[in-house]
This record gives C-alpha cells, sequence and structure tokens, in this order.
C-alpha cells in the first residue's frame, strides 16, 4: 500500500497568512492526488485533484504543486472560513488513501 | 443538483451485519465510479471501497471478505453491505461520487453528509 506523509499535523495561522502544508508518497504516485478540506461535522470537500487542478468553485487562493512523491498545498491569504482540517488522497493505486490530516488553526 | 443521501446507520453487536445505503439524484451512479470512505471519532479518513461504470470493485484489506460494494441502477442508489463487524469499524461512513469519466485523474467530486456506525455490545 501507499503510505502518505502529511506534515504538519497542525499548524496555527492567523487571517491573512500564506499557509502550506505538504504530502509525501511512499513510492511514485505521478500526479494521482488530490487534497480535501473538511471542516468539524462536515463532509469533507474536494479543493484540488490532479495535484495542481483547482476543482470548480473553490477559491484561487488555494493551490497545489508537485509530482513524484512530493506534494504541496499552498493557501495564499488566508480567511477566516479556511481554518478546517486538510488531507492528501493518492488516487495513483487502490487501496486509496489518505494521509493523516492537517489541522489549520488560529 | 447533485445529491447524496446516506442512510442505514446506527447500533450494532459485533459480529454483526448492516447495510448502508446512498440514495443519489442528479446524475446516474453507473456513469462513474462511486466509493464509499469512512471516518472513525476523532481519526482521519479511510477510503473503504469502489465500485466503477463498468462494474469492477475494489476493496481496503480491512474489509476485504466482509464488507460489499453494490449498486441499483434502476433505483440509482449504492449500497454497502457490511458483516463480521468489529469494534474498529465504528466510524460515520460517506458516499462519494467520482470525477467525470473524460477526466483521467481519480477523486471524491461529491459527498453525502455521512452516516454513523457504532459497533458495540
Amino acid at each position: 500500500d501507499i503510505q502518505m506523509t502529511q506534515s504538519p499535523s497542525s499548524l496555527s495561522a492567523s487571517v491573512g497568512d500564506t499557509v502550506t502544508v505538504t504530502c509525501r508518497a511512499s513510492q511514485t504516485i505521478s500526479r494521482d492526488l488530490n487534497w480535501y478540506q473538511q471542516k468539524p461535522g462536515k463532509a469533507p470537500k474536494v479543493l484540488i485533484f490532479g495535484a495542481s487542478t483547482l476543482q470548480s468553485g473553490v477559491p484561487s487562493r488555494f493551490s497545489g504543486s508537485g509530482s513524484g512523491t512530493d506534494f504541496t498545498l499552498t493557501i495564499s491569504g488566508l480567511l477566516p472560513e479556511d481554518f478546517a482540517t486538510y488531507y492528501c488522497q493518492q488516487s495513483y493505486s487502490t487501496p486509496w488513501t489518505f494521509g493523516h490530516g492537517t489541522k489549520v488553526e488560529i | 443538483e447533485v445529491q447524496l443521501e446516506e442512510s442505514g446507520g446506527g447500533l450494532v453487536q459485533p459480529g454483526g451485519s448492516l447495510r448502508l445505503s446512498c440514495a443519489t439524484s442528479g446524475f446516474t451512479v453507473s456513469s462513474t465510479y462511486m466509493s464509499w470512505v469512512r471516518q472513525a471519532p476523532g481519526k482521519g479518513l479511510e477510503w473503504v471501497s469502489v465500485i466503477y461504470g463498468s462494474g469492477f470493485m475494489y476493496y481496503a484489506d480491512s474489509v476485504k471478505g466482509r464488507f460489499t460494494i453494490s449498486r441499483d441502477n434502476s433505483e440509482n442508489t449504492l449500497y454497502l453491505q457490511m458483516r463480521s463487524l468489529r469494534a474498529e469499524d465504528t466510524a460515520v461512513y460517506y458516499c462519494a461520487r467520482g470525477g467525470p469519466e473524460w477526466q483521467p485523474s481519480e477523486y471524491f467530486r461529491d459527498w453525502g453528509q455521512g452516516t454513523l456506525v457504532t459497533v458495540s455490545s
């Protein structure tokens, strides 16, 4: 199985900050990497798929990059509604696997 | 408008069975890949199973041989039959719709609100 390692597990930030979350795969996954946002008590929501494609309706302050084993989610100019937990997920091969999540807190 | 609504969760004893349903609207379940993803209380996300439009199915090792994914095209509903349930199966179970057919990247595009399964005596 492909292991996904996210870092950091949590971070503190302020409104307006630029935040970076990283995700590393245990083997190459090409660009088959997706990012999700989850708020407490809610279902996850896809932000980015294919490493860098922004899902329709997602604000452009979210961006993704990377290929192979190393990937990055960047939030440029945090807004209050961005405080949530973020997960990466590989879809290169089943079993599809998620990172353990990064909680972005104030 | 795309909608997914899970049901069928509840309290079940270890070793018991449960069938989850995911009623959908706004698209055809057979036209894309559909998945179940679960989340244990206070924990992260875990993919459980996927069924493709072709009918191919895949499972996480943790549920293989115990869970069965299926769909009813006439009802536009996705199912997850769960047997031999264990305490570690306790989680919120989400159904999720896959991306468009023309999109080579696979991802969970739309999600239901989830249904809680509690396995406990």
